[in-house]
């Protein structure tokens, strides 16, 4: 299975735009890399999901280089209720279920 | 349902008794997974349903866990004599046909062992 490594923890400010970089060496090549969001008390949800170079949806930006060994997560002018735990997971695009998540991101967002 | 419903949203059991967490997908998805969360920690894989089979059971933690899941909708995770070890919140997710389509997760159930 693949395994990400993600930073443990990031601090940001209101209105700056956070990148959070997960690495997958072990990446195969029918892998999707997917990004989750977890508040507390809550179950994970789903923010964005690439195979190669970049994607964009209304709340974030995915940016995967070619090797595909890395991904970053960006998230424009975050605000407060961005604080939450961020997971980088890579799936089987046969979606073979056996998905695996890495210990996450905690990300703190101060005013 | 609109989401992904779990049952109870919190259990406190004594050791050794039995517990039964249920999960209720969204209806329609043919895949439904089961994640563990202890406090502070990731999400531990244990259990993925395509239909009512369970191709890899190799994430559960031990033989007292068991899950099963009928008619392709409704499944159910078991722990046989519960041990304070197995605290942690129970997560279900489920997802729809075709390649990596987004899981949509429950709230979990909240198991405590006393």
């Amino acid at each position: 299975l693949a395994k990400t490594t993600q930073p443990i923890s990031m601090d940001s400010y209101e209105g700056q735009e956070v990148n959070i970089t997960c690495s997958h060496n072990n990446i195969a090549t029918n892998d999707y890399i997917t990004w989750y969001q977890q508040f507390p008390s809550q179950g994970p949800r789903f923010i964005i999901q690439g195979y190669k170079t970049k994607v964009t949806n209304e709340v974030a930006s995915l940016f995967i280089p070619a090797d595909r060994k890395s991904s970053t997560l960006s998230l424009p002018r975050v605000s407060l209720s961005d604080t939450a735990v961020y997971y980088c997971l890579v799936e089987f695009s046969t979606n073979a279920g056996k998905s695996t998540f890495g210990d996450g991101t905690t990300l703190t967002v101060k005013p | 349902g609109a989401g992904v419903s779990q049952s109870p949203s919190n259990k406190v059991t004594e050791k050794g008794k039995d517990v039964e967490l249920r999960c209720d997908p969204i209806s329609g998805h043919t895949a439904l997974y089961w994640y563990r969360q202890s406090l502070g920690q990731g999400l531990e894989f244990l259990i993925y349903f395509q239909g009512n089979s369970a191709p890899d059971k190799s994430g559960l933690p031990s033989d007292r866990f068991s899950a099963e899941r009928t008619g392709g909708s409704v499944s159910t995770l078991t722990i046989q004599r519960t041990q304070q070890e197995d605290s942690a919140v129970y997560l279900c997710a489920s997802s729809g046909r075709g390649q990596n389509t987004e899981a949509f997760f429950g709230q979990g159930t909240r198991l405590t062992v006393v």
